[in-house]
C-alpha cells in the first residue's frame, strides 16, 4: 500500500513565478484535500475534490490559487505571481467516502520558499 | 465558521507518565474530532479519532475523551515513550471525516518526553 505522495518536495522559487504541486492519493479514494501549514500552526483547508469536482474552493486564498483533478485521481495546485507570503507547507489528504465517514490521510507535503 | 482551541502550546513530561492534551471547538455541528501527530519534515499522521455517537475511544496508550455539551474533547497518553516526541494537533469537523468543509485543526502542542 503507498500512502499519499506529493511532487516536489521541496521547492525554492522567485518571487513572481507560477508554481505547480503535485499531489497522487492512496489509489481508489474518491476525495482529495489540499490544506496550506505555516509555521507554528495546524493546517488550514484550502479546498476538496470528490472525484474530479471540485466541490469546495472559496476557502482559497486568492484568485492566485487554483486547483485542479482532471480524471478524479491525481491532482495538482498552482500558484501564480507568488509572493513570500506564500511561503509555506502545501499539504495534499486523501480519504474514501464511507458509511461510518472518513479518515483523512495526508501526504509528506511540499515546502514552498518565496525568495 | 468552526474554531479550534488548543492547549498547551508546549508540554514537557517525564518519560513514563502521563500527557494531557486539551481542546475546544466553537460549532456545535461538529460531529467528528481526530487527532494527528506531526514529525519534523512530515505530513501529520492519524493517531485516533472519535465521533460525536460516542464518549471516549482508547487504542492502546492513546485514549480520546468527548464532552459535546462542554464542546470539549481531550487527548490522553499514558506510559509516554521518548517516540511520543512530536507536534500533536487536534481537528473538527462538521461533516463525517470532512466532505467540503475539510478540518479545522488547532494550532499544535510541542510534546516533549524527557528521558
Amino acid at each position: 500500500d503507498t500512502g499519499v505522495s506529493q511532487d516536489p518536495r521541496h521547492k525554492i522559487t522567485k518571487r513572481g513565478q507560477n508554481v505547480t504541486f503535485r499531489c497522487d492519493p492512496i489509489s481508489e479514494h474518491n476525495r482529495l484535500y489540499w490544506y496550506r501549514q505555516t509555521l507554528g500552526q495546524g493546517p488550514e483547508f484550502l479546498t476538496y475534490f470528490q472525484n474530479e469536482a471540485q466541490l469546495e474552493k472559496s476557502r482559497l486564498l486568492s484568485d492566485r490559487f487554483s486547483a485542479e483533478r482532471p480524471k478524479g485521481s491525481f491532482s495538482t495546485l498552482e500558484i501564480q505571481r507568488t509572493e513570500q507570503g506564500d511561503s509555506a507547507m502545501y499539504l495534499c489528504a486523501s480519504s474514501l467516502e464511507g458509511l461510518e465517514g472518513e479518515t483523512q490521510y495526508f501526504g509528506p507535503g511540499t515546502r514552498l520558499l518565496v525568495l | 465558521g468552526e474554531n479550534v482551541e488548543q492547549h498547551p502550546s508546549t508540554l514537557s513530561v517525564q518519560e513514563g507518565d502521563s500527557a494531557v492534551i486539551k481542546c475546544t471547538y466553537s460549532d456545535s455541528a461538529s460531529n467528528y474530532f481526530p487527532w494527528y501527530k506531526q514529525e519534523l519534515g512530515k505530513g501529520p499522521q492519524l493517531i485516533i479519532d472519535i465521533r460525536s455517537n460516542v464518549g471516549e475511544k482508547k487504542d492502546q496508550r492513546i485514549a480520546v475523551t468527548l464532552n459535546k455539551t462542554a464542546k470539549h474533547f481531550s487527548l490522553h497518553i499514558t506510559e509516554t515513550q521518548p517516540e511520543d516526541s512530536a507536534v500533536y494537533f487536534c481537528a473538527a469537523s462538521k461533516r463525517r471525516g470532512g466532505g467540503a468543509d475539510g478540518l479545522t485543526f488547532g494550532k499544535g502542542t510541542h510534546l516533549i518526553i524527557q528521558p
